[in-house]
């Protein structure tokens, strides 16, 4: 079965804190995986994608990891600030072309 | 370059009632996605089309929902009679192929009271 889980569900950081975000999925066959960010009441906005041979891959203040091996993503952010707060959703995709959106892990960054 | 453009941003409407939701993609953009998201979830996919074709409607509940893409650019969204559960923001988004990174629009929030 096709499932993505994330965790943590919710955090709050104190702003200039960094986090890591978690993300497991049994997805198959697997094609890429994407991370996007969705401030509330927008649509949510591609921050990264990687292929099963990328292992990393950075936008700015945003580095995303990738172990296709355990199949398991993580979402680091460096040095944080207020805008970062926002939900950040895990999709992974299949070679048929279907996304797979996780629950995401809503973030707030606090001053 | 503008972006996805969807309207209304916000609908109201009393149970059993009709509601449509419209959605301009990118230019240029040949796949089209309607997706509904419920709160503190992700988007489910309901339909996505291959210019005005629709290749994936199977998370379509096709006894009260309808979509349209006739001439392969502007798409609506229907829902016939309205329910309860119907409440949930409506995204659109498109792409320009289907293994291209997708661009969502801001949504229609739906309340059905």
């Amino acid at each position: 079965k096709n499932q993505v889980e994330q965790s943590p569900q919710s955090l709050i950081i104190l702003e200039g804190k960094n986090c890591t975000l978690q993300c497991n999925y049994t997805v198959s066959p697997f094609s890429n995986l994407r991370w996007y960010k969705q401030d509330t009441g927008r649509g949510p906005v591609s921050l990264t994608i990687m292929t099963f041979s990328e292992n990393t891959k950075s936008n700015g203040r945003y580095t995303a990891t990738l172990d296709a091996d355990t199949k398991q993503s993580s979402l680091h952010i460096t040095a944080s600030q207020l805008s970062d707060s926002a939900s950040y959703i895990c999709v992974p995709q299949t070679g048929a072309n279907n996304l797979f959106f996780g629950t995401g892990t809503r973030l707030t960054v606090i001053p | 370059e503008a972006g996805v453009v969807q309207s209304p941003r916000y609908k109201i409407i009393e149970k059993k009632q009709p509601v449509a939701f419209w959605c301009n993609p990118i230019s240029g953009h040949n796949t089209l996605y309607w997706y509904r998201q419920n709160l503190g979830q992700g988007p489910e996919l309901l339909i996505r089309y291959e210019n005005e074709e629709a290749v994936d409607d199977s998370q379509l509940p096709k006894d009260r929902f309808s979509a349209e893409r006739l001439k392969g650019v502007d798409s609506t969204l229907k829902i016939q009679p309205a329910e309860l559960g119907d409440s949930a923001v409506y995204l659109c988004a498109s792409s320009s192929s289907t293994v291209a990174t997708q661009y969502f629009g801001p949504g229609t929030r739906l309340l059905v009271l």
